[in-house]
């Protein structure tokens, strides 16, 4: 059970390069996220996917598209890179799980993919 | 104001103190919380939920105070493997079913020989 894995772990793009982040998850969640984490700034949501077939923007899209190919995958692409998009990008997925409280959404994350934009 | 708000640090502390950290949030209407911990070049992890009457995984304890809009996290007898960021996270799910997961910044904590 591999949970969420993201490829590739490291990247080294000029400005204008493009290239897609993969991640894939395991566990049968609906739910899966990008996020991006620069220091001082915490996790900032990129794009979300509540379900297959649905995409929708987070707290900072500008720069990014995604693809949630199916159940299991969900891609992010910088088309054209710059170096503010020099960053720790991770994945997540989420499913919903009964507790004892309240229907509880944890997430899980993958590895990440650090990003480097020269 | 933030909707998550976390004093980020650093804690420093000595082996077996216990330290707390606190999380206010903004949206009375949110409906679940988390502690999640973050390794130096990790990523997040679950650490514990965190329900209304407190609850207790062995030297962690979390406790929610709707009323004040915070959240807890207490650590006994600190452990130097307890060296970490800890986030707070706040979720707000919505009619559709979406949730909107918001992070804090993070609390340092250096737990020293």
């Amino acid at each position: 059970n591999a949970g969420v894995t993201q490829t590739p772990k490291f990247q080294v793009l000029k400005t204008g390069q493009s290239m897609t982040l993969q991640c894939a998850q395991d566990m049968n969640h609906n739910s899966m996220y990008w996020y991006r984490q620069d220091p001082g700034m915490g996790l900032r949501l990129i794009y979300y996917s509540a379900s297959e077939g649905t995409t929708d923007k987070g707290e900072v899209p500008n720069g990014y598209n995604v693809s949630r190919l199916n159940k299991r995958e969900f891609s992010l692409r910088l088309e054209s890179a710059a170096p503010s998009q020099t960053s720790v990008y991770f994945c997540a997925s989420s499913g919903k799980r009964t507790s004892v409280e309240f229907p509880s959404y944890e997430q899980y994350f993958g590895p990440g993919t650090r990003l480097t934009v020269t | 104001r933030k909707e998550v708000e976390q004093d980020p640090g650093p804690f420093n502390v000595p082996e077996g103190a216990t330290v707390a950290f606190n999380c206010t949030y903004s949206n009375s209407a949110s409906q679940s919380f988390f502690w999640y911990r973050q390794d130096c070049r990790k990523e997040p992890k679950l650490l514990m939920s965190v329900y209304s009457s407190g609850n207790e995984d062995g030297r962690f304890t979390a406790q929610l105070n709707r009323a004040s809009q915070y959240i807890s996290l207490l650590i006994r007898d600190s452990k130097l493997s307890d060296s970490a960021t800890y986030l707070c996270v706040v979720n707000f799910i919505h009619s559709g079913g979406y949730q909107k997961v918001t992070f804090g910044i993070g609390t340092k904590l250096q737990v020293i020989p």
